[in-house]
């Protein structure tokens, strides 16, 4: 059972442009929410992060939004660049009190090719 | 990646065998993950270390073992190792209990025949 899903295996956005990649989630007890962002051949590497009683958080190009109701979250990269060509994870922490303790799970992950 | 090493990189053990995967961070972090990824999904938390001293499973922490042998180092044992447990292994560090993981390693791609 895939508690955090990431529906779009891929996703093709012109330099410039904004890129928005998806998640949906199922378990309501996920109170913090991250993105991750994975270069080939390298682990991952914190991008940023949203606690459930916010709606949106901002940090510089990139701004992930959060509706509760829907169970989705979105992160938004604007301007897209193409060294933003990466494969993007979204993850969520159960009962973390508006901050995470690493017990992550995980989306299946969106690969994103921003082309010059 | 800065600050998490992780050692080897690849190996290719056979059915039954054991072997521990190695990591360290520079960073003086206080916590520490491993997790594991397959094909096609995220990343799955095997065990973590939320402080020197202490240890806890994660989501599938079956076969497999973990030591924290310091404030630096935490290592992941497969006793004996299963074609399953094929997958690309990182580990992660975090400042402190109650901090998101920043730092991961790059990786080690196991495969078991």
């Amino acid at each position: 059972d895939q508690q955090v899903k990431q529906n779009s295996p891929s996703l093709s956005v012109q330099e410039g442009r904004i890129s928005i990649l998806n998640c949906d989630y199922t378990n309501s007890m996920f109170d913090y929410f991250l993105w991750y962002k994975k270069y080939p051949a390298e682990g991952p590497t914190f991008l940023i992060s949203i606690s459930s009683i916010k709606d949106k958080n901002e940090d510089g190009r990139f701004t992930v939004f959060l509706n509760k109701s829907a169970k989705h979250l979105s992160l938004h990269i604007v301007p897209s660049q193409p060294g933003d060509s990466a494969v993007y994870f979204c993850a969520a922490d159960a009962n973390a009190g508006g901050t995470s303790y690493g017990k992550l799970t995980f989306g299946q992950g969106t690969i994103l090719t921003v082309h010059p | 990646n800065a600050g998490v090493t992780q050692t080897p990189k690849f190996q290719v053990l056979k059915t039954g065998q054991s072997m521990t995967l190695q990591c360290a961070q520079d960073m003086n972090h206080n916590s520490m993950y491993w997790y594991r990824q397959d094909p096609g999904m995220g990343l799955r938390l095997i065990y973590y270390s939320a402080s020197e001293g202490t240890t806890d499973k994660g989501e599938v922490p079956n076969g497999y073992n973990v030591s924290r042998l310091n404030k630096r180092e935490f290592s992941l044992r497969l006793e004996s190792a299963a074609p399953s447990q094929t997958s690309v292994y990182f580990c992660a560090s975090s400042e402190r209990w109650g901090r998101q993981p920043q730092h991961f390693g790059d990786g080690t791609r196991l495969s078991i025949l």
